[in-house]
């Protein structure tokens, strides 16, 4: 199947800890993206990457960081995990040129205790 | 920061009726896209609508687009139970296809 794959679905750690969240798509796309929803489900982007080249950097601790191996790849880092990193976080994908969608991950909830 | 708005926040119709949801956003923009979320799921791209277009159809759904108000809406006509989901719209600036999403409509269609 063509898709967005991330594992895992569930990650449930302790406040301190680091952990690493992964991403492969294999529709060809060029740009990848991480996107963070809360409990109010609102989205707000992280990160992105086209061909393995960091292009949009939000307002995100530097605690997070995103390393892209290979164009299919985007994963994510999040090192000395707080309560407040508990959300989903969604990968997604798309062509290089704008005007097409988006494909996105299922997701993974992220419980910090 | 969050570019669309989206209205009401909550919808809930029988099977049948139309359901109508409202966007509306403060820079320009690229394009448009309204996304379906069901509960516990991923997002699913529905619509795009480019930012020179006014109306756009897919199957049930009917996209409007004013770019002078700054505003879309999203028609789905003859409502069924499986529309029961969360719709985002979501707006693309930049040169790099960044995508801001509002804060989504609930809608639930009951049989």
């Amino acid at each position: 199947d063509t898709a967005v794959s991330q594992t895992p679905k569930y990650l449930v750690t302790q406040m301190g800890n680091d952990k690493s969240i992964k991403c492969e798509q294999n529709l060809g796309h060029d740009t990848m993206y991480w996107y963070k929803q809360d409990s109010k489900k609102f989205l707000k982007i992280m990160f992105s990457y086209n061909n393995k080249e960091l292009i949009i950097n939000e307002t995100v601790p530097n605690r997070f960081s995103p390393k892209s191996p290979d164009k299919a790849h985007l994963n994510l880092h999040i090192n000395s995990l707080e309560l407040g990193d508990s959300a989903v976080y969604f990968c997604a994908s798309s062509r290089q040129q704008g005007n097409y969608g988006y494909t996105f991950g299922s997701g993974t909830r992220l419980t910090v205790v | 920061s969050q570019q669309g708005e989206e209205d009401p926040q909550a919808l809930s119709i029988q099977e049948g009726e139309n359901a109508t949801m409202n966007c509306s956003y403060k820079t320009s923009i690229n394009n448009l896209q309204w996304y379906r979320q069901n509960s516990g799921r991923g997002l699913v791209h529905l619509i795009l609508i480019r930012s020179n277009e006014r109306e756009k159809h897919s199957g049930r759904l009917r996209v409007t687009l004013d770019t002078s108000k700054k505003s879309s809406s999203l028609l789905i006509t003859a409502s069924r139970a499986a529309d029961t989901a969360s719709y985002f719209c979501a707006t693309e600036e930049g040169s790099w296809g960044k995508l801001q999403f509002g804060a989504g409509t609930q809608v639930v269609v009951t049989p």
